[in-house]
């Protein structure tokens, strides 16, 4: 069962342009929401995160946006850079017995042209 | 501040031998350690979370007899996959969390490439 689902495996932007990729979960129980990155053969990378008390976060270029009643989120990235082109999953956890333990997506792949 | 090193980034190994790969946090001592795993074109699967002191605790369909994980201290965890099989090959990823924190975020190490033949 695919609790955090990244539906579109690939997104291709222009640089300069916003990039937008989303997120979705099933379990009511996570409260915790983050963003990775990551490159080929490297650890993830984190970028962001979010609490479920709240509705979004910005950081520079990145925004993560929550929308708990449809238990949707994503991150923006204004103005995306080539430099952006790699992986981003999704991830959330739940507090209590489940401290800690990351549930990622499967991640989608952005790639922004110069 | 915050670095998660893990060793080695890559590894080759005959079937049927041992593997131990090592995930140190740097800068910041770790109570929980997690480790994670990789197919091509996958998301990142937990494996098991590691606890410094105590027995590790697996996730469901991962066997605790293959792949032992000691965490001797706040900065080590250790990943040892024992009488590889070419079905083992895959990336894998520590990450670890500061000790004492809640809402910090993960930090991953680089992950090793294990490949078995």
């Amino acid at each position: 069962d695919q609790q955090v689902k990244q539906n579109s495996p690939s997104l291709s932007v222009q640089e300069g342009r916003i990039s937008i990729l989303n997120c979705d979960y099933t379990n009511s129980m996570f409260d915790y929401f983050l963003w990775y990155k990551k490159y080929p053969a490297e650890g993830p990378t984190f970028l962001i995160s979010i609490s479920s008390i709240k509705d979004k976060n910005e950081d520079g270029r990145f925004t993560v946006f929550l929308n708990k009643s449809a238990k949707h989120l994503s991150l923006h990235i204004v103005p995306s850079q080539p430099g952006d082109s790699a992986v981003y999953f999704c991830a959330a956890y739940a507090g209590g017995t489940s401290y800690g333990k990351l549930t990622f997506g499967q991640g989608t792949i952005l790639t922004v042209h110069p | 501040g915050a670095v998660v090193s893990q060793h080695p980034s890559w590894v080759i190994c005959k079937s049927g031998t041992s593997v131990k790969i090592e995930c140190r946090s740097l800068d910041f001592q770790a109570t929980t350690m997690f480790w994670y795993r990789q197919f091509p074109k996958q998301s990142l699967m937990l494996m098991a979370t590691s606890n410094e002191g105590s027995k590790a605790t697996y996730e469901q369909g991962v066997e605790k007899d293959k792949f032992l994980i000691n965490h001797a201290s706040l900065t080590l965890s250790t990943l040892t996959v024992t009488s590889a099989h070419p079905e083992d090959s895959s990336f894998y990823i520590c990450s670890a969390r500061v000790k004492g924190s809640y809402n910090s975020p993960l930090h991953f190490g680089n992950g090793t490439r294990l490949t078995v033949t």
